[in-house]
């Protein structure tokens, strides 16, 4: 696997269940991100992790929970969501935090019923 | 406020056209980057281009060329001779030069390239 990788690729959850979304990057990158693009909307950025701790969170819902295990990892836990958060899930990571170029995975595209 | 502005939300051309995709930002800071990412349909947002504050050279990179003017706050993209493949929603975005490293996105403009 190169460069920045997501799973699942497609998900479907009701509002009462629990699910993670997964990122791994191997760019040997020490900062990674979770943004949300909703339809219409520019991209939001959700999390910042800069060598595992959370340096940013961007007054995201408590709905949403991210884990950062290592730098090369990171996770993204989903519960009790709501219809608007129907959304595509993109990851980045980046060499440093500081004003350097992010690298975005895949995305995974999020579908709350 | 840093923000970025892409006002053309769609454009349409024909094949072998040649395309300019507009981005207008606002920054206070002296020290800042500029970025295009290109997202095709796949979702995956794929960088193109990097650039400082301090560096106002145009750049070409094949049928792509990046117009920086800081005394129009622009960083224009030109996609020469278009093809079916250059179809995607182009992002311009803004970085600040200092430990906030966070990107700020313009709306995107989808490209369409007919046949």
């Amino acid at each position: 696997e190169t460069g920045v990788t997501q799973t699942p690729r497609h998900l479907v959850m009701g509002m009462t269940n629990k699910k993670s979304l997964k990122c791994e990057q191997h760019l040997g990158h020490n900062a990674m991100y979770w943004y949300k693009q909703s339809a219409k909307k520019p991209l939001e950025l959700m999390f910042v992790y800069n060598f595992k701790e959370q340096t940013e969170n961007n007054s995201v819902p408590s709905r949403f929970s991210p884990e950062c295990p290592n730098s090369s990892h990171l996770f993204l836990h989903l519960h009790t969501l709501q219809p608007e958060d129907s959304a595509l899930y993109l990851c980045a990571s980046s060499q440093a935090y500081d004003a350097d170029t992010q690298y975005f995975g895949p995305g995974t595209r999020l579908t709350v019923l | 406020a840093q923000k970025v502005t892409q006002a053309q939300t769609e454009i349409s051309v024909v094949e072998k056209e040649d395309v300019t995709l507009d981005c207008v930002y606002e920054t206070r800071d002296t020290t800042y980057y500029l970025f295009w990412y290109k997202q095709p349909p796949s979702g995956e947002l794929v960088f193109l281009i990097r650039r400082n504050s301090f560096d106002e050279q145009n750049e070409i990179s094949g049928r792509y060329s990046w117009n920086f003017q800081k005394s129009t706050s622009s960083f224009n993209f030109t996609i020469t001779a278009s093809q079916v493949v250059d179809s995607a929603v182009y992002f311009c975005a803004l970085q600040r030069g200092s430990t906030l490293g966070r990107l700020y996105f313009g709306r995107g403009t989808q490209l369409t390239v007919w046949p």
